[in-house]
């Protein structure tokens, strides 16, 4: 099977720099995604890694390693908006190249 | 551009009854859309794969005779909840991946469904 752990609640104050982290037990996978979801909505798509190292997209980026089956979300100058749950999904070598998503990760932004 | 509807945004329904959701890609043809559950402060769990024309796919555990998934065309998806119940009550989220992507996923703004 596969499985992704990440934090449960992270807590950082306006400005700041948080890093999410996301260890995962899978076989087969194309990429690493990070999804942002606000209470209430859907969610929406962050980054993708596919191979090894850091993708940069304006104030977020991502790392995938998959030596050590490890990536992160990197978010910096935090801002209020940003409070949401985070979640870190792979996306299967397999029937649909299904998304197997991580238990996510609360953000809390504090002024 | 990859935009995802779903109708209705919010239904009750009384228990016993069947409810149907609607997925569509408004500006891109999708060869496979996902239907996902998650409830209350937890993820997003899979619970079938469609492709157009075929029938789904569905996830260890999800009784597929009562979600009932047709994927008539490559813009719609429609997920049909039979014979509902409370417990069927969650956060109803498709998404669709384009015909000319890999790997991305383009989600619609979720379904509440409240089963009384």
């Amino acid at each position: 099977g596969q499985s992704l752990e990440q934090p449960s609640e992270v807590t950082a104050v306006e400005g700041a720099i948080v890093q999410i982290n996301c260890t995962y037990q899978t076989s087969g996978f194309y990429g690493l995604s990070w999804y942002q979801q606000h209470d209430g909505g859907a969610p929406t798509f962050l980054s993708y890694n596919a191979l090894d190292g850091l993708e940069e997209t304006g104030r977020f980026s991502s790392f995938l390693s998959r030596s050590d089956s490890y990536g992160y979300l990197l978010l910096q100058e935090l801002q209020m908006k940003d409070s949401a749950s985070y979640f870190c999904a792979v996306t299967l070598m397999e029937y649909g190249n299904k998304l197997v998503f991580g238990a996510g990760t609360i953000l809390r932004v504090k002024s | 551009g990859a935009v995802v509807s779903q109708h209705p945004s919010r239904v009750i329904c009384k228990s016993g009854t069947s409810v149907k959701i609607e997925c569509r890609s408004l500006d891109f043809q999708a060869t496979t859309m996902f239907w996902y559950r998650q409830f209350p402060k937890q993820s997003l769990m899979l619970m079938a794969t469609s492709n157009e024309g075929s029938k789904a796919t569905y996830e260890q555990g999800v009784e597929k005779d009562k979600f009932l998934i047709n994927h008539a065309s490559l813009t719609l998806s429609t997920l049909t909840v039979t014979s509902a119940h409370p417990e069927d009550s969650s956060f109803y989220i498709c998404s669709a991946r384009p015909a000319a992507t890999g790997y991305e996923q383009y989600f619609g703004p979720g379904t509440r469904l409240t089963v009384t």
